[in-house]
């Protein structure tokens, strides 16, 4: 099955730099890839996504970035603020047939002012 | 409601109760997901339906845990005889068709099991 390793596990920034948070994937079909970012005592909320027909992705101030032939794909958030501060979660799913989500382990993003 | 919502969102049982865990889907979702999130891990899937029909459930860690979902919209997630290592969160998901990659998973807010 689909493995994904997710890194840093920890990342302290000041307000206003840049945050870059890095995946990777085992199974080659997998071509989906969301981000979530989870608050204290919330669910898990869908923040960009990318598919394999893709190598980048932007919204303001967050981008998402695929290479399948690494099959590792990246978030990159800008002029971070201290309401980025969550747990940030990756995932992969493959297309072939039924198939769910596999998540990394999470990182926790800490935006100090 | 516009999003998946979830109830009870914390529930503290004793070691050897049952408890019930209830669903609701965004409405018209085709497919829904329940997931186990223990404390400082990512999400971890349990089950899978597609309409009523139960597609996978090879999350399930035992014979305790059983989920159901017999009209194709509200699921329920029961855990039978609650063990302290059932402790965790779980979040149950939908999206509007099926497992394609074209269709976006919506999380709920989990529901919050302590096992005592």
């Amino acid at each position: 099955g689909e493995n994904v390793e997710q890194h840093p596990s920890t990342l302290s920034v000041q307000e206003g730099d840049s945050a870059v948070i890095k995946c990777t994937y085992s199974d080659s079909a997998s071509n989906y890839f969301p981000w979530y970012k989870q608050e204290l005592g919330k669910g898990p909320q869908l923040i960009i996504d990318i598919r394999s027909n893709v190598g980048e992705k932007k919204d303001q101030r967050i981008a998402v970035t695929l290479n399948k032939t690494a099959k590792h794909f990246s978030l990159h958030i800008t002029e971070t603020q201290p309401e980025d501060s969550a747990v940030y979660f990756c995932a992969a799913k493959p297309q072939s047939g039924y198939s769910t989500l596999t998540f990394g382990k999470g990182t926790m993003l800490l935006v100090s002012p | 409601g516009a999003g998946v919502s979830q109830s009870p969102r914390y529930k503290v049982a004793k070691r050897g109760q049952d408890v019930a865990l209830r669903c609701d889907p965004i409405s018209g979702h085709v497919s829904l997901f329940w997931y186990q999130q223990a404390l400082g891990q990512g999400p971890e899937f349990l089950t899978y339906f597609q309409n009523e029909a139960q597609l996978d459930k090879s999350g399930l860690p035992s014979d305790r845990f059983f989920a159901e979902r017999p009209e194709g919209s509200v699921s329920t997630l029961k855990i039978q005889r609650t063990q302290q290592e059932d402790s965790a969160v779980y979040l149950c998901a939908s999206s509007l068709g099926g497992t394609g990659a074209g269709n976006t998973i919506y999380f709920g807010e989990g529901s919050w099991l302590t096992v005592v």
